[in-house]
């Protein structure tokens, strides 16, 4: 599985945009670009995912770079309830297998 | 139903005792995850089935955890003669085939006393 590499924290205020940055250097041609988010005591959400070119829906906004060797996921305005961890994942093409990192812990300021 | 279900969403077992944790996934879903998060810990991959291909086992700590999927829908994740370090919320996903979302259950809260 390709690794990827996210800061463990992030702080925001809230009704502004959030960056958060996802780095995958090993990722393969066919590999998608997937996010998911877990909010307090539940379990993970789907957020947004992409190949090649920037995606849009009504959560989020996912840039990737031309070279597809990172990806930012953008809030376009943070509030209180996106406070989480958002995981960045690289699914093993073919298999759809989801090994989940770290991620980012993101903390919205009111 | 309108989601994944998980069923129990607790349980409370005696160290030494057998568990069995309930996950019911959306109809029709081909892929069923299991993960065990500890408290304040990420999730950890234990085992993913994908229709009739032979289940990826390759996250089970043990050979004291085994998970069954019968009949391509409801699945079983089995722990013999727990150990307190097999408390965790376990969770369970499924999803269609193809390069689609996931869908989570809430979880099952397994405390080993």
């Amino acid at each position: 599985d390709a690794k990827t590499t996210q800061p463990n924290s992030m702080e925001s205020n809230e009704e502004e945009p959030v960056h958060l940055p996802c780095n995958h250097s090993t990722i393969s041609g066919t590999d998608y670009i997937h996010w998911y988010r877990q909010l307090p005591s539940q379990g993970p959400e789907y957020v947004i995912h992409g190949l090649t070119s920037n995606v849009n829906n009504r959560m989020a906004s996912l840039a990737i770079a031309e070279d597809r060797k990172s990806s930012t996921l953008i809030l376009h305005r943070a509030t209180l309830r996106d406070a989480a961890v958002y995981y960045c994942i690289l699914p093993t093409s073919g298999t759809y297998k989801y090994i989940f990192g770290t991620g980012t812990r993101l903390k919205v300021l009111a | 139903g309108a989601g994944v279900s998980q069923s129990p969403s607790n349980k409370v077992t005696e160290k030494g005792k057998d568990v069995e944790l309930r996950c019911d996934p959306i109809s029709g879903h081909t892929a069923l995850y299991w993960y065990r998060q500890s408290l304040g810990q990420g999730l950890e991959f234990l085992i993913y089935f994908q229709g009739n291909s032979a289940p990826d086992k390759s996250g089970l700590p043990s050979d004291r955890f085994s998970a069954e999927r019968t009949g391509g829908s409801v699945s079983t994740l089995t722990i013999q003669r727990t150990q307190q370090e097999d408390s965790a919320v376990y969770l369970c996903a499924s999803k269609q085939s193809g390069d689609s979302e996931a869908f989570f259950g809430q979880g099952t809260r397994l405390t080993v006393v």
